[in-house]
């Protein structure tokens, strides 16, 4: 799988969008770009995926560039409950079955 | 709804006694496993399942097993427990194949082994 990199913490204002940036500059071209959340001590969270075109669903969006090494996890409108830590993941669908959860992204989003 | 349980939630424990959490998913998924996660270490996976009877071991399967006997249970077993195994665990669940990694996760089971 390839690796990621993602800042440790962020902060955001409550209303605003948040921006979550991954780089992933070793990924190859069947690669899938996962991301997930974890609120404090709850199980992760499945959010989006996507592969090459940006994707989008009633939780956020996925934006990829075209050179596909990095990708941006956006939540439009975040809330207090969207405060947890976020990870971005970079596997074959389907292929190895050892998922690997970096260290993530901790999101504070304030009133 | 669907759903990941695990049982029990919370478990204090002595090392050497044999305990067993349980996991439980509704949704008919193929795939299951377990995870760990430790302060500073992430999530890291134990075993898992890609279906009944089918098991194998993730990155850290020293001191646990497992067993799948029917599609929708997936026992975690730990025979001699020690205080190194103290941890969150979590459950989890997926479709096989191009929707393996849309995992859906139980709400964890915090061990500490005295």
């Amino acid at each position: 799988d390839a690796k990621t990199t993602q800042p440790t913490s962020m902060d955001c204002a409550e209303g605003r969008a948040a921006n979550l940036p991954c780089n992933h500059s070793t990924i190859s071209g069947n690669e899938y770009v996962y991301w997930y959340r974890q609120i404090h001590s709850q199980g992760p969270q499945y959010i989006i995926h996507g592969l090459k075109n940006n994707e989008t669903n009633e939780m956020a969006s996925l934006i990829i560039t075209e050179d596909r090494k990095s990708s941006t996890l956006i939540l439009p409108h975040a809330t207090l409950r969207d405060t947890a830590v976020y990870y971005c993941i970079v596997t074959l669908s389907g292929g190895s079955y050892i998922p690997t959860f970096g260290r993530g992204t901790s999101l504070i989003v304030h009133p | 709804e669907a759903q990941v349980t695990q049982n029990p939630r919370y478990l204090i424990t002595v090392t050497g006694k044999k305990l067993t959490v349980t996991c439980s998913q509704n949704m008919n998924h193929e795939y299951m496993s377990w995870y760990r996660q430790d302060p500073g270490l992430g999530l890291r996976q134990i075993y898992y399942s890609m279906n009944v009877e089918v098991t194998d071991k993730g990155d850290v399967p020293e001191g646990y097993k497992v067993s799948r006997k029917e599609k929708r249970n997936f026992p975690l077993i730990l025979e001699s427990p020690s205080p190194n195994q103290t941890s969150l665990y979590f459950c989890a669940s997926s479709q096989s194949g191009r929707r393996y990694y849309e995992q859906y996760f139980g709400p964890g089971t915090r061990l500490t082994v005295t």
